[in-house]
This record gives C-alpha cells, sequence and structure tokens, in this order.
C-alpha cells in the first residue's frame, strides 16, 4: 500500500539544524509532488515547501528561505528536509504529504507520513 | 498570500446532528482549489474533499463540501462519533498554499 514513512524524535537546541526523512513506497516516487507541512503544540497547519521527486526543483514558503532545504534521494524513494538555525518556536511536528494526482504539483495532500516531533530546547 | 478564516472556532453539536462549517478566502480561490482535512488528536490530516466538492477516496457520503470563489462550506449531515474532531480548509492553487486555523467539532 502507499505509505510514507518518516525518521524519528528529535530534540535539538536553538541554533542547531535538523534533518528530517520521508521515506516512500507503494508508488513510482518520481510522479508525485512531495510537500512538507508542520504544526506547532495546539497549532495549525503550515505548510513550508515543496519538491518534485522527478527533478529535484523546489517551492520554499517564503517565512523559511534561507533556513529550509528539501532534498531527494530518488534511489532510495526519500525525500529529505533540513531546517536549520533552530529556534524554540520551530517546536512542532513535522509531516511529509504527497498529492493526490501525479499530473500537477497544484493538489490536496492525499497521503501523509506519519509526523517527525522536533523538540527545541536548551 | 490568501488567508482563509474558518468560523465557528468549535462547534458543539450531538451524534446525528448535521455540522455546517465555513470557510472564507481573503481572495478568490483559484479553480475552485479547495480541500477540507479531518484531523484526530495524535494523528496526521485526513483528506475529505478536494477541488471544493469531490470527496477524496473511501470518504462517506455523509461529508460534502460546495461553494466556489471565497466562500466554501463543509457539510457533515449526520454526525457519527467518530467524525468529532478538527477540521482545516486548505487553498492548494497558489503559492503559499495555505490553511484555515481549524474548527473543533466536540461532543455537546
Amino acid at each position: 500500500q502507499v505509505q510514507l514513512v518518516q525518521s524519528g524524535a528529535e530534540v535539538k537546541k536553538p541554533g542547531a539544524s535538523v534533518k528530517i526523512s520521508c521515506k516512500a513506497s507503494g508508488y513510482t516516487f518520481t510522479t508525485f509532488h512531495m510537500h512538507w507541512v508542520r504544526q506547532a503544540p495546539g497549532q495549525g497547519l503550515e505548510w513550508m515547501g515543496i519538491i518534485s521527486p522527478s527533478d529535484g526543483s523546489i517551492s520554499y514558503a517564503q517565512k523559511f528561505q534561507g533556513r529550509v532545504s528539501m532534498t531527494r534521494d530518488t534511489s532510495t524513494s526519500t525525500v529529505y528536509m533540513d531546517l536549520s538555525s533552530l529556534r524554540f518556536e520551530d517546536t512542532a511536528v513535522y509531516y511529509c504529504a504527497r498529492g493526490r494526482d501525479s499530473s500537477t504539483s497544484w493538489d490536496a495532500f492525499e497521503i501523509w507520513g506519519q509526523g517527525t516531533i522536533v523538540t527545541v530546547s536548551s | 498570500e490568501i488567508v482563509l478564516t474558518q468560523s465557528p472556532g468549535t462547534l458543539s453539536l450531538s451524534p446525528g446532528e448535521r455540522a455546517t462549517l465555513s470557510c472564507r478566502a481573503s481572495q478568490s480561490v483559484s479553480s475552485s482549489y479547495l480541500a477540507w482535512y479531518q484531523q484526530k488528536s495524535g494523528q496526521a490530516p485526513r483528506l475529505l474533499i478536494y477541488g471544493a466538492s469531490s470527496r477524496a477516496t473511501g470518504i462517506p457520503d455523509r461529508f460534502s463540501g460546495s461553494g466556489s470563489g471565497t466562500d466554501f462550506t463543509l457539510t457533515i449531515s449526520r454526525l457519527e462519533p467518530e467524525d468529532f474532531a478538527v477540521y482545516y480548509c486548505q487553498q492548494y492553487g497558489n503559492s503559499p498554499r495555505t490553511f484555515g486555523q481549524g474548527t473543533k467539532v466536540e461532543i455537546k
């Protein structure tokens, strides 16, 4: 079945970086765009950016420009999200999410990873 | 950036009742690229509706979406116990993709 499996929880100090992985299975990895979304404790959902697994092209939300990097490894069907210069307010659950329609990047998010908890604490 | 405002913030209803959730956009949503998600505590969001009115795979027909332009509605015709959750709308026709702040549907 189609699934996205994310890496485990992380605890980081302010100023550090975190890299989260999202391994896809059950479908052709290069045919669907992948998004990253985060959710701070008790808060709503916030879109961070999108990566095309086929050519690696990316688009980031302006809020995260300069701090976020999204990459992919087609050999392992894995996308990565790297967030640097961590602040206390980056404490959140981070999700990868796949689009519903392979023909477009402008699509709803049909498949979600289980989430990765990132805690920023001194 | 398109801002989505959901109302009400909390909806207190009993099982079997009808739920009507609203999502208003700060500008017109391209091609009705509007989705609704359900999220239960400790879980990832689940896609319910895309394209403003199309049900996602496996979603029961008690969930329906409507609207266009700047005003959208999610209706749950008869609440089942498993429907009590938080619901988010999202526009995905413009970048950045944005979400509403959520509506919590709680048991009265």
